[in-house]
């Protein structure tokens, strides 16, 4: 696509419950980040990928945060026994490796996480 | 452990005027800088890069600084506008690891 995709764009859940968010990234992008928003904070570190290598996980906060990235593509960030803490703005970036010295990073619209 | 801050959650100026925001880092060695720009409800979108060897950066009505040894960027929007009103971020780059300030939320008034 033309941009980073995140889906659902809002999601409301019953808390204890489990949830999954998306995110397409750029096509030919090799890293990807997840980053966590909540209201008028800034971005808190979650994980990164990066091609084939072992993913950066430093930043999960709990052991309910899990992510995988299928194919060097596609990323799922799966929450586990949602708690009310958990409600933010999650947001996915893409780019070609940082390394590279020249490159910016492109973010989704972010999914908006309620937990009730 | 690794601290970013920006400057004043909330900075309000005048259209015309120059806006300058701050990025200070703490325990951090940056291989380069980057600065974001965030509306309401909007992923951030990047505006601006400067690497450690880089003193000064310019497109159009933004510059930026970088004073490794004051571990210190300055952001400035010239002429700023209306339009200009957002939250601003720096981000922090070694490798492949990117980490955000808060942001400051810049609100320029006709």
């Amino acid at each position: 696509g033309a941009g980073v995709s995140q889906s659902p764009s809002n999601k409301v859940t019953e808390k204890g419950k489990d949830v999954e968010l998306r995110c397409d990234p750029i096509s030919g992008h090799t890293a990807l980040y997840w980053y966590r928003q909540s209201l008028g904070q800034g971005l808190e570190f979650l994980i990164y990928f990066q091609g084939n290598s072992a993913p950066d996980k430093s930043g999960l906060p709990s052991d309910r945060f899990s992510a995988e990235r299928t194919g060097g593509s596609v990323s799922t960030l799966t929450i586990q026994r949602t708690q009310q803490e958990d409600s933010a703005v999650y947001l996915c970036a893409s780019s070609l490796a940082l390394r590279t010295r020249n490159t910016e990073a492109f973010f989704g619209q972010g999914t908006r996480l309620t937990v009730v | 452990s690794q601290k970013i801050e920006q400057n004043s959650e909330a900075l309000n100026i005048q259209e015309g005027k120059t806006a300058t925001l701050t990025c200070n880092y703490t325990n951090y060695s940056p291989a380069y800088l980057q600065w974001y720009r965030q509306d309401p409800g909007r992923g951030p979108v990047f505006l601006l890069l400067i690497r450690e060897n880089e003193k000064e950066k310019r497109k159009e009505r933004l510059k930026v600084t970088f004073d490794t040894t004051l571990k210190q960027s300055l952001f400035h929007i010239t002429a700023s506008q209306p339009a200009d009103s957002a939250t601003y971020l720096c981000a922090l780059v070694r490798l492949n690891d990117m980490r955000f300030g808060a942001g400051t939320r810049l609100t320029v008034k006709p």
